[in-house]
Formats: C-alpha cells, structure tokens, sequence
C-alpha cells in the first residue's frame, strides 16, 4: 500500500517553455499533498502544501505564479514549472499524506527536469 | 528556527555490524518522527516512524526516541552493502510539516 506515482520521471525543455508534472496516490486519497526540490547533494527543500480543493500553500522564497500548483482531486496534484530556465534545473518530488495517517509521508519517485 | 540536526558521515561499518544513526531535534513540541533511507538519485523511502518514548523495532531496523533529550536514533543490525544510502531523520511540527535533517551517509563495506 501507500503507493505514489509521479510522471514524468525526467523531462529535458528548452528555456522558457512551461512543464507539467504528475504526481498520483494510486492506492489510497491523499488529503495533503508536497512538492520537494532537492539539488545535488543538498537536502530536501518543501516547496509546497497543496490540500484537495484549496490553494496552495508556498513556502518562504517560492514564486508561487512561477510554480503552479493544483490539487484538483484526493488521488492527484500537479506542478507546473511555467517558464522554465536552467536554474529550475532540479529533482522535484511530491509525497503525499493520507487520511488518519498523522504526519507519515510517502513519496512518489521523483521527476528530474533538465532545462537547456 | 526548528532544526533537526545529524551527523553528516560518511559512517563505514563491515557487512554484518550494526550500524548507529543518530538525530537531534530542537522543537519540543514535536509528536512524531521518522527515519528515511535515499539512495543516490532516487526519492526518499519510509522506514520507519515512532510516536512514543523508547524503542520501536521492525525487521533488522530499531528506532529509539528520547523526548526528554529530544533524540532519535535508527540501528540497523546486520547491516547489508544494500543498507548504504543516505539516512535522513525527520520531525513533524505544530503545521504537520516535516522538518528535515540533512542525512547522514552509511557506508556498508563488504
């Protein structure tokens, strides 16, 4: 059980085009969830709290019209990365947070995005 | 500012040892901690989680929780080359966020 899925699981994109990114609870409803950033070699960095039907939540330092976040049902969310450059370059992660699970995080496997 | 502080390594332990990762936490307030393993390149994967004072055990994996010194631990026994990864210690805070450590890197020798 708790299995995530995101997709796509690398994406290459030229500067200034927009990117997509799934992220799906396949086996139960996630009421709450994340979007991570993790660079090389650093720890992981919450970009976001997205909760089903509501407006994101962003964290100090993220631009929230730069990463577009919509958490439209209990099994999906994404994050759009609208004009992307090379600095967006990263590993983005969702994890998702089930109901009555407390505070237990599961997450999906990760979309490296490359932007040229 | 709520930090999680570990023990950045690399710990080397023999294939077959036991293997002792350690975490402090400052936010006394927190109910609920973790242990994440992350291979290079891949995502984070749930361990093991411990709400209670003491010892937790699932398998090879013992969590060990101390409120009062506000510190948490994971051992792996018998700790298999596959084991090498890094292990990154976690605690939710009063938003139900996860505050991370950076991880300490375990290296299982054969």
């Amino acid at each position: 059980g708790a299995v995530v899925s995101q997709h796509p699981s690398w994406v290459i994109c030229k500067s200034g085009t927009s990117v997509k990114i799934e992220c799906r609870s396949l086996d139960f409803q996630a009421t709450t969830m994340f979007w991570y950033r993790q660079f090389p070699k650093q720890s992981l960095m919450l970009m976001a709290t997205s909760n089903e039907g509501s407006k994101a939540t962003y964290e100090q330092g993220v631009e929230k019209d730069k990463f577009l976040i919509n958490h439209a049902s209990l099994t999906l969310s994404t994050l759009t990365v609208t004009s992307a450059h090379p600095e967006d370059s990263s590993f983005y992660i969702c994890s998702a947070r089930g109901v009555g699970w407390a505070d237990t995080q599961y997450f999906g496997p990760g979309t490296r995005l490359t932007v040229l | 500012q709520k930090e999680v502080e570990q023990n950045s390594g690399p710990l080397s332990v023999p294939e077959g040892a036991i293997a002792s990762l350690n975490c402090t936490y400052s936010d006394r307030g927190s109910q609920s901690f973790f242990w994440y393993r992350q291979y290079s390149g891949k995502s984070p994967e749930l361990i093991m989680f411990i709400y209670s004072n003491g010892d937790k055990e699932d398998g090879r994996f013992t969590a060990q929780l101390n409120k009062a010194s506000q510190y948490v631990s994971l051992l792996i026994r018998d700790s298999q080359p596959s084991d090498s990864a890094t292990y990154l210690c976690a605690n939710a805070g009063n938003n139900r966020k996860l505050i991370w450590g950076l991880g300490t890197s375990l290296a299982v020798n054969p």
